[in-house]
């Protein structure tokens, strides 16, 4: 029944490590994103994908990297993490670019020590 | 470059009425969006106006000035539930962009 989904909600882990989130949506979408909510609640978008196309890279550092191996599915891979990389990351999903709803997994709270 | 501001709290009681206002400043307009976000929640969409004036959904209701770059989302009847913070947002031609967003508390 879940729209959008992400693996893991919860993630805490030491500095320097490489962790990975999945996303899946289940919408028939072509577009997905990743955001970046910070302690300030704000919401900034880091990536997104049409058909599995980057479309864009907010000028997010490169110890990011998305993957798309299908247009249902957008992982973050995540190198060397810094203590600024602790947040809550979202992944969302709307049938095309430019769209005014989209809509958004549970989150991934990240937490570097 | 481009921007939305919201105030960052609003309170209120119970059964009452507030608004919350969104002035933005964008490159190419399209309508504009609101959002909801509980604590520990996903961002859940509430409604968009592409044109100018009012747009009710029920308990909530959105407004759009296009000559004003200013739009607000007006919460009548409040309940608990409604506490919460809530964002405006602005679809570009790739993307949404979010406003600073607003914490209502309502008390009882």
């Amino acid at each position: 029944d879940t729209a959008v989904s992400q693996t893991p909600k919860y993630l805490v882990t030491q500095m320097g490590n490489d962790k990975s989130i999945k996303c899946e949506q289940n919408l028939g979408h072509d577009t997905m994103y990743w955001y970046k909510q910070d302690s300030k609640k704000f919401l900034k978008i880091m990536f997104s994908y049409n058909n599995k196309e980057l479309i864009i890279n907010e000028t997010v550092p490169n110890r990011f990297s998305p993957k798309s191996p299908d247009k249902a599915h957008l992982n973050l891979h995540i190198n060397s993490l810094e203590l600024g990389d602790s947040a809550v990351y979202f992944c969302a999903s709307s049938p095309g670019l430019a769209y005014n709803e989209q809509f958004f997994g549970p989150g991934t709270r990240l937490t570097v020590l | 470059g481009q921007s939305l501001e919201q105030p960052s709290e609003v309170t209120a009681v119970e059964g009452a009425i507030v608004q919350i206002n969104c002035t933005y400043q964008t490159s190419g307009f399209y309508g504009l969006s609101w959002y909801q976000q509980h604590d520990g929640g996903a961002p859940t969409f509430l409604s968009y106006n592409a044109l100018d004036g009012l747009e009710e959904t029920g308990r909530f209701s959105s407004f759009l000035s296009r000559s004003d770059s200013y739009g607000y989302l007006l919460l009548q009847e409040l309940q608990m539930k409604d506490s919460a913070s809530y964002f405006c947002a602005v679809p570009t031609t790739d993307k949404l962009i979010f406003g600073t967003g607003t914490r209502l508390q309502v008390f009882p």
